[in-house]
C-alpha cells in the first residue's frame, strides 16, 4: 500500500524556518520524482516545488523561489522541504505528492494527508 | 504562467443531475490536463489525467474532455459523494498550475 506522511509543520514567526518531511512507503522511492503541493485556508491548491527521481533537477514555483529547497534522501525514503523566510501567505497546509507515473510532470495520484504551516506573530 | 480558468466557481444540483465542469487555458496545452476532487478535510483525489483518461479505481460517470485550451469534466449523474471541490491542473509547462475550482454543492 503506497502510503505518504506529512510532518514537520507548526507555527513559526515571521522570517522564521521550518523543515518539512515526507516519508513514504508501498512503491519504489528512487524511481518517482515527488512534490510539494499547498493550500492556503480556504483557498485552491497551489503547485511549490518538485524534485527529480535522482535529485539533478529541481523546480520551484516563483512564490517560494529562493526561500525554499526541495531535497530527498533515497536512503530513507524521505522528501523534504525546506523553508526559509517564511511569510503570513505562506500559511497553509502542506502535502506531499506522488505522480502516477515516473514521468516528473505526471498528475499526482497519492498523497499525504498534509501538515499545516502557520506563519505568525 | 498559464492560468486556468475554471467557471463556473458554484455549480447548484441534485443527485442523479448531470453536473459540467469548464476548464479554459490561457494558452494551449494539448491534452496535458488533469482534474482533481477534494472534499472538506482531504487530500484531493486524481480523477482524469491527459484530459480524458480515467484514473485508476475513479467510476465510469466521471469523464474528461477537450484538448488545446478548452476542457470539461462531466459526471453523468451525481451520486451523494460527488458533492465536492475540483480542481484542474495542467502539466504542459511550468509551473504546473491549477485552477481556483468549481464548487459542485446539494441544490
Amino acid at each position: 500500500e503506497v502510503q505518504l506522511e506529512e510532518s514537520g509543520g507548526g507555527l513559526v514567526q515571521p522570517g522564521g524556518s521550518l523543515r518539512l518531511s515526507c516519508a513514504v512507503s508501498g512503491f519504489t522511492f528512487s524511481s518517482y520524482a515527488l512534490s510539494w503541493v499547498r493550500q492556503a485556508p480556504g483557498k485552491g491548491l497551489e503547485w511549490v516545488s518538485t524534485m527529480s527521481a535522482t535529485s539533478s533537477t529541481t523546480y520551484y514555483a516563483d512564490s517560494v523561489k529562493g526561500r525554499f529547497t526541495i531535497s530527498r534522501d533515497n536512503s530513507k525514503n524521505t522528501l523534504y522541504l525546506q523553508m526559509n523566510s517564511l511569510r503570513a501567505e505562506d500559511t497553509a497546509v502542506y502535502y506531499c505528492a506522488k505522480p502516477h507515473r515516473t514521468t516528473v510532470t505526471t498528475p499526482w495520484d497519492y498523497w499525504g494527508q498534509g501538515t499545516l504551516v502557520t506563519v505568525s506573530s | 504562467e498559464i492560468v486556468l480558468t475554471q467557471s463556473p466557481a458554484t455549480l447548484s444540483l441534485s443527485p442523479g443531475e448531470r453536473a459540467t465542469l469548464s476548464c479554459r487555458a490561457s494558452q494551449s496545452i494539448s491534452s496535458h490536463l488533469a482534474w482533481y476532487q477534494q472534499k472538506p478535510g482531504q487530500a484531493p483525489r486524481l480523477l482524469i489525467y491527459d484530459a480524458s483518461n480515467r484514473a485508476t479505481g475513479i467510476p465510469a460517470r466521471f469523464s474528461g474532455s477537450g484538448s488545446g485550451t478548452d476542457f470539461t469534466l462531466t459526471i453523468s449523474s451525481l451520486e451523494p459523494e460527488d458533492f465536492a471541490v475540483y480542481y484542474c491542473q495542467q502539466r504542459s509547462n511550468w509551473p504546473l498550475t491549477f485552477g481556483g475550482g468549481t464548487k459542485v454543492e446539494i441544490k
